[in-house]
């Protein structure tokens, strides 16, 4: 079975700060790893993703994030952040086999000030 | 292109009356997935059809639930009787059929369930 645990339930940062949303995972098995994006009044819709290679991802509007397999994380970045990046994020695993069946953080509130 | 679109946004019921809940997925998506998220807790899955079978109803929690997918086309979330404890806010899901092996789903926004 995976777990997934995002270390922080809400992060407020200021307009044009930097921002990283921790998640670290634990699975017997190799997984991949997703962040998904809600804003608000919308459905979660995929950000970026791991599945094999580069350790280092980039995703849509400017987030990028990093495969540490040793330290079982993939935390979730950006260097400056737009009020528009408010929305609830979500960090999930799949293992090879699960043909779509995420396992879920308890996700993440970011709220950029202005 | 049309999302996933779900019906309704927003449920309340009585302890014990029963609800459909229903997913129209985006054309041409083969998987199609329910999740749940009880408040404050993760989004959980609940099973996952391709086309119109079960391919994986391992999330389901008791026979309470019932999901179908007429034709491989939409799909319906059956709870009977409702119980308190199924609050909550359901997600429908879909994909291509090798979408699914990436784990790349398009979600819709969501069928809030109030169960008093």
């Amino acid at each position: 079975a995976q777990s997934v645990t995002q270390l922080d339930s809400q992060v407020p940062v200021f307009e044009e700060a930097p921002v990283e949303l921790r998640c670290n995972y634990s699975s017997s098995v190799s997984v991949y790893l997703f962040w998904y994006v809600q804003y608000p009044n919308q459905g979660l819709q995929l950000l970026l993703k791991y599945l094999s290679g580069s350790t280092l991802v980039k995703g849509i509007n400017g987030f990028e994030a990093e495969f540490n397999k040793s330290q079982t994380s993939f935390h979730l970045r950006k260097p400056s952040v737009h009020i528009s990046d408010t929305a609830e994020y979500f960090c999930a695993v799949m293992t090879g086999t699960s043909y779509g069946k995420l396992t879920f953080g308890q996700g993440t509130i970011l709220t950029v000030h202005p | 292109e049309a999302g996933v679109t779900q019906f309704p946004s927003h449920s309340v019921i009585e302890k014990g009356q029963t609800v459909t809940l229903r997913c129209d997925p985006i054309s041409g998506h083969d998987n199609l997935y329910w999740y749940r998220r009880v408040m404050g807790k993760e989004i959980k899955f609940l099973l996952h059809f391709v086309k119109e079978s079960k391919q994986d109803e391992s999330g389901m929690p008791n026979n309470r639930f019932l999901a179908e997918r007429t034709g491989g086309t939409y799909s319906t979330l059956k709870v009977q009787p409702a119980e308190l404890e199924d609050s909550g806010v359901y997600f429908c899901a879909s994909s291509r059929r090798l979408a699914g092996l990436t784990g790349e789903l398009f979600f819709g926004e969501g069928s809030r369930l109030t169960v008093l």
